[in-house]
């Protein structure tokens, strides 16, 4: 059964430093992955995803993750952080396009000035 | 333009009473969902409507009830409200051209507190 875990429930950045959240993935076949934000009292937005094409995916807002087959993750990163980037993330996965997409525990993130 | 509102924003009541939460989208898209996101952040899947067709219906309470009346709107009944239906409930919707993975958009959710 696909499953995935965000390591870290919590990471805090200082501003223009690298933003790496974690994310691996448990799934029989190659998956879908997705990363979606959540700002504070909202719904959540797609910043990107995969859908088996380049490994090295670009999202919006300057975040980009990279599908590690080997190490099964997905980690998302941004090369400086930024005030605006304060929010929960959160990595899902779908082990086939119809199939329900499944929410990780979500990391919070944290910019320090 | 939102694209997908949920109304109430905020929503408080009496443990047994019966509320509803609807939820509209604009973007023209075939299926929507709610979802649940627990005090920890955690959020789950509940249904899934395709064209007014249900098509995921996790384990949930048989209190919990969808409605979709027409492929625009999907809105969510709870009879018998328990105190661990809190929660923010989140509507989304995409087009199930390809598949679930279509990008879903999310409404701005609605906070549910059973006291």
């Amino acid at each position: 059964a696909q499953s995935v875990t965000q390591l870290g429930s919590h990471v805090s950045v200082s501003e223009g430093a690298l933003v790496l959240l974690r994310c691996n993935y448990s799934s029989s076949v190659p998956p879908y992955l997705f990363w979606y934000v959540q700002y504070p009292n909202q719904g959540l937005q797609l910043l990107l995803k995969y859908t088996s094409a380049a490994t090295l995916v670009k999202g919006i807002n300057g975040f980009e993750a990279e599908f590690k087959k080997s190490e099964t993750s997905f980690h998302l990163t941004k090369p400086s952080a930024h005030m605006s980037d304060a929010a929960e993330y959160f990595c899902a996965v779908s082990e086939t396009s119809y199939d329900k997409v499944i929410f990780g525990p979500g990391t919070s993130l944290s910019v320090i000035p | 333009d939102t694209a997908v509102s949920q109304t109430p924003k905020y929503l408080v009541t009496q443990m047994g009473n019966d509320k509803s939460i609807k939820c509209e989208q604009n973007l023209g898209h075939d299926t929507m969902y709610w979802y649940k996101q627990d005090s920890k952040k955690f959020l789950k899947i509940m249904f899934s409507y395709n064209n007014k067709e249900l098509i995921i219906n996790e384990t949930v309470p048989n209190r919990f009830s969808p409605k979709s009346p027409d492929k625009a709107h999907l809105n969510l009944h709870i009879n018998s409200l328990e105190l661990g239906d809190s929660a923010v409930y989140f509507c989304a919707s995409s087009q199930l051209a390809g598949g679930f993975t279509d990008t879903q958009y999310f409404g701005p959710g609605t906070r549910l507190t059973v006291l």
